[in-house]
């Protein structure tokens, strides 16, 4: 079946431009990550949603992050106002409902952020 | 607060060798999971394995080998006569049931395996 994708897989904007991005999860998976992975580093947890609410927001850098997902599907991270910084590669992951913290999470390609 | 640490940046092997890599995790949740992840140079994190807190049995899959050590907060992977296509860069994480299911990631180990 169909992984979880993600588009755009590049995106290239200038600084102070607002940017989304977009996250198809595994049909049926009710939980959905976002990850954000600088060059060289591990991923970083930004949100997490189970079904159409966010879960835990801890991880958003600023309130110029803001994650939706409002038909419990498809998900976009929306990012305001960007910064040099933000430059990174945008990870969503599924992962189908049950044991909290036990199932495997599966990761869509990325989205590959450049800020000029 | 959950911790992961790879302390190898990068392990360098010729083909056929066997190669360890380490990761050491922290947590104050008695139930947690560990994973270990490998992103190939396509970037796409593949999945590798999952493990609970409560169970300590080690693991072998192939090539691959997984030895789970409570008493030292260790989770180490093993490759087994490693291959070109093992190179890649391998992330250990880690998920506390108290704090949901967000992973924790370590720094990443990048493995190169040289014919």
């Amino acid at each position: 079946g169909a992984g979880v994708s993600q588009t755009p897989s590049n995106k290239v904007t200038e600084k102070g431009k607002y940017v989304e991005l977009r996250c198809d999860p595994i049909s049926g998976h009710t939980a959905l990550y976002w990850y954000r992975q600088s060059l060289g580093q591990g991923p970083e947890f930004l949100i997490y949603f189970q079904g159409t609410g966010a879960a835990d927001d801890s991880g958003l850098p600023n309130d110029r992050f803001f994650a939706v997902r409002p038909e419990g599907s498809v998900s976009t991270l929306k990012i305001q106002r960007t910064e040099r910084g933000d430059s990174a590669v945008y990870l969503c992951a599924s992962s189908p409902a049950g044991l909290a913290g036990a199932n495997e999470q599966f990761f869509g390609p990325g989205t590959r952020l450049t800020v000029l | 607060a959950q911790k992961v640490t790879q302390a190898q940046t990068e392990i360098s092997v010729v083909e056929k060798e066997d190669v360890t890599l380490d990761c050491v995790y922290e947590t104050r949740d008695t139930t947690y999971y560990l994973f270990w992840y490998k992103q190939p140079p396509s970037g796409e994190l593949v999945f590798l394995i999952r493990r609970n807190s409560f169970d300590e049995q080690n693991e072998i899959s192939g090539r691959y080998s997984w030895n789970f050590q409570k008493s030292t907060s260790s989770f180490n992977f093993t490759i087994t006569a490693s291959q070109v296509v093992d190179s890649a860069v391998y992330f250990c994480a880690l998920s506390e049931e108290a704090a949901g299911n967000k992973l924790t990631f370590g720094g990443g180990t990048r493995v190169l395996v040289k014919p």
